[in-house]
């Protein structure tokens, strides 16, 4: 079974700070690795996906993640936060292995961004 | 707006009744998937169809289930209804329903038993 593990239920950063948001992934075949951004009162955005072709992955709003797989690691960065970027993330896993596209989700990671 | 659609917003109902939620996809999307959020489980799979057929099933409850239409608009039907049932339902389709692809999701129904 696949599963992911967001590291840090809250994060909290400064306007203009690097932001780091950490997700490290369970999975007995290739994965595919995706992060979706939730903002209040809204459904989930896909920020960036990673589905075997460059290991470094640039998204939408600046956001970028770099799959790593002997760290198992496919953490999210935005070198400077705005305050926009306020939302919660979530890190998310398809089976490369089948069909299918269901996507098993993080527990997510609240991110607040401090003037 | 993703262009995936789900009625209604908001849903407030009481114990052991049954609603239906209902999802419009993307223009040209085949494939429907349903989640729920809810604040002690987080974001639960709980089933795909593809052009009107089940694919996978995840996490669904036997009260629930769910449907796809001709016209690949799905519902979510939700029965014996109990307080733990409360969370935020979302609809997500996608153009294939492969595991390398893109998913949009709706703003979700927000379900409230009482």
């Amino acid at each position: 079974a696949q599963s992911v593990t967001q590291l840090g239920s809250h994060v909290s950063v400064s306007e203009g700070a690097l932001v780091l948001l950490r997700c490290n992934y369970s999975s007995s075949v290739p994965p595919y690795l995706f992060w979706y951004v939730q903002y209040p009162n809204q459904g989930l955005q896909l920020l960036l996906k990673y589905t075997s072709a460059a290991t470094l992955v640039k998204g939408i709003n600046g956001f970028e993640a770099e799959f790593k797989k002997s760290e198992t690691s496919f953490h999210l960065t935005k070198p400077s936060a705005h305050m926009s970027d306020a939302a919660e993330y979530f890190c998310a896993v398809s089976d490369s292995g089948t069909s299918y596209g269901k996507l098993t989700f993080g527990q997510g990671t609240i991110l607040t961004v401090h003037p | 707006d993703s262009g995936v659609t789900q009625t209604p917003k908001h849903l407030i109902t009481a114990t052991g009744q049954r609603v239906t939620l209902r999802c419009s996809p993307r223009s040209g999307d085949l494939s429907v998937y349903w989640y729920q959020q809810s604040l002690d489980q987080g974001l639960q799979f709980l089933i795909q169809y593809y052009n009107g057929e089940e694919r996978a099933k995840g996490n669904i409850l036997e009260r629930f289930s769910a449907q796809q239409f001709p016209d690949l608009h799905s519902e979510l039907n939700l029965s014996s209804l109990e307080l733990g049932d409360s969370a935020l339902y979302f609809c997500a389709s996608s153009v294939v329903g492969q595991p390398n692809t893109e998913a949009f999701f709706g703003q979700g129904t927000r379900l409230t038993v009482v």
